[in-house]
């Protein structure tokens, strides 16, 4: 089965300084991986994704991902935060083996507190 | 801007009643997912609908459960009998035809809280 794994429930990091929330797959063959955001009372919104191409792939609001394929790994990164990015990230693959349906599986979601 | 809107926001209602939630995708879009987001949890999958047809439904979605997208365009999920166990965000999703855009636009979501 398909799925994605944030290991942090939260992150913490002060404006200006860099930030990464982690994000690790289990897939079979090349995965779809993406990065959504959900603002309080506001729905998901597409940050960025890798499909193929260059492992570093660049996104909305500076955001950017580097997607590992020997580590698994498709972590989010910004080089300078904002106290405006502090949200809930979420992690997602899509579903290869769904046929037309093209879902999404979200991980659990990571909590970013951006301190002023 | 016509994003993907959602109603209601919130809704209360008591264990066994009927609840139904309505979707609007963006006009141009002829795909459409149902999500469920609990607290701590990512958005788990429902159900998704090409134009009028359903073409998936998890197995999250018990026969209490039961969507439909009369002509293609709104949605409808209604939950009969609900359970406390209903309670949850549900989340309504659209995608543009063209898969390659791969990118999904979610509405604000219906908040349902059942006592």
């Amino acid at each position: 089965a398909q799925s994605v794994a944030q290991p942090e429930d939260q992150v913490n990091v002060a404006e200006g300084n860099p930030l990464t929330v982690k994000c690790t797959y289990s897939v079979s063959g090349n995965p779809y991986l993406f990065w959504y955001v959900q603002y309080p009372n506001r729905g998901l919104q597409f940050l960025l994704k890798y499909i193929t191409g260059d492992n570093l792939v660049k996104g909305s609001y500076g955001f950017e991902a580097e997607f590992n394929k020997s580590q698994t790994s498709f972590h989010l990164k910004k080089p300078s935060a904002l106290v405006s990015d502090s949200a809930l990230y979420f992690c997602a693959v899509r579903d290869r083996y769904g046929g037309a349906t093209n879902k999404l599986i979200f991980g659990t979601g990571t909590l970013l507190a951006v301190q002023p | 801007d016509t994003g993907v809107s959602q109603d209601p926001r919130h809704k209360i209602t008591k264990r066994g009643q009927n609840v139904t939630f309505r979707c609007d995708p963006i006009s141009e879009h002829n795909r459409l997912y149902w999500y469920r987001q609990t607290l701590g949890q990512g958005p788990e999958f429902l159900t998704y609908f090409q134009n009028e047809a359903q073409l998936e439904k998890s197995r999250l979605l018990s026969d209490r459960f039961s969507a439909e997208r009369p002509k293609g365009s709104f949605s409808t999920l209604e939950i009969q009998r609900t359970e406390q166990g209903d309670s949850a965000m549900y989340l309504c999703a659209s995608s543009p035809p063209v898969i390659e855009t791969e990118k999904l636009f979610f509405g604000s979501g219906t908040q349902l809280s059942v006592l």
